[in-house]
C-alpha cells in the first residue's frame, strides 16, 4: 500500500513565525510532489509543486525536497492568520503521472 | 478560465433518491478526477478519465455509483440509490500534465 503520512496537527503557530508542515512518502517511484492549501468549507487549492531535490521557494513558501529520505516539507515564512487552513501533500503514483497519493493534511492555526 | 465547474453547490436527498452531480473541467484539460471527501477517510478517489476514459474506477464504492464523461467537456457521477452513509462532499478536479485544479464541490446530504 503506497501511503503519505503527515501530522494531523493541529500545529500552532505565532504570527511572524516560520512554520513547518513535513510529509514522507513510501513510493520511491515518485516524481512529482505538491502541496495543496484547504481552507474550511472550501476545495484544496495548488500552492506549491516541486519535482527535484532541494528547495524551491515562491513569494514566502519554500517546499523542500529530499528523495533519498523520501521526504518533503513546506516551510511558510513571516505566518500570517490568513495562512490558517489544512494543508495536503500529495505525490504522484510512481506508475502514473495522473493519480496522485493524498496525506490526510495538517492543520495550521496561526495565532495573532 | 472559469476554472472547475461543479453543480449543484448543495443537494439534500432523501435515502433511496438517485443523485446526479455534474461537472464541466477547465478546458484543455485530458484527466478528470471524482474524489469525494469526509472528515473521517478525508479524500478518496472515486474514480478518474483520461480522454474522456474510464482507467481506473477501482475507488468506486459499488455498484451503487456510476459515473461517465461523454466529452471532453462534461461529466457525471451518479449515485442511485442514494444512502445516508454517502453523505460526504465530492470533488471533480482536472489536469493537463500534473497537478490539479479542484471545482467548489458539492455538499452531499443524504436523509
Amino acid at each position: 500500500q503506497k501511503e503519505v503520512e503527515q501530522n494531523s496537527g493541529p500545529l500552532s503557530v505565532p504570527e511572524g513565525a516560520i512554520a513547518s508542515l513535513n510529509c514522507t512518502y513510501s513510493d520511491r517511484g515518485s516524481q512529482s510532489f505538491f502541496w495543496y492549501r484547504q481552507y474550511s468549507g472550501k476545495s484544496p487549492e495548488l500552492i506549491m509543486s516541486i519535482y527535484s531535490n532541494g528547495d524551491k521557494e515562491d513569494g514566502r513558501f519554500t517546499a523542500q525536497l529530499n528523495k533519498a529520505s523520501q521526504y518533503v516539507s513546506l516551510l511558510i515564512r513571516d505566518s500570517q492568520p490568513s495562512d490558517s487552513a489544512t494543508y495536503l501533500c500529495a505525490v504522484n503514483h510512481g506508475d502514473s503521472n495522473y493519480q496522485l497519493i493524498w496525506g490526510a493534511g495538517t492543520k495550521l492555526i496561526i495565532k495573532p | 478560465d472559469a476554472g472547475v465547474i461543479q453543480s449543484p453547490r448543495h443537494e439534500v436527498t432523501e435515502m433511496g433518491q438517485e443523485v446526479t452531480l455534474r461537472c464541466k473541467p477547465i478546458s484543455g484539460h485530458n484527466s478528470l478526477f471524482w474524489y469525494r471527501q469526509t472528515m473521517m477517510r478525508g479524500l478518496e478517489l472515486l474514480i478518474y478519465f483520461n480522454n474522456n476514459v474510464p482507467i481506473d474506477d477501482s475507488g468506486m464504492p459499488e455498484d451503487r455509483f456510476s459515473a461517465k464523461m461523454p466529452n471532453a467537456s462534461f461529466s457525471t457521477l451518479k449515485i442511485q440509490p442514494s444512502e445516508p452513509r454517502d453523505s460526504a462532499v465530492y470533488f471533480c478536479a482536472s489536469s493537463y500534465w500534473d497537478g490539479y485544479t479542484f471545482g467548489s464541490g458539492t455538499r452531499l446530504t443524504v436523509v
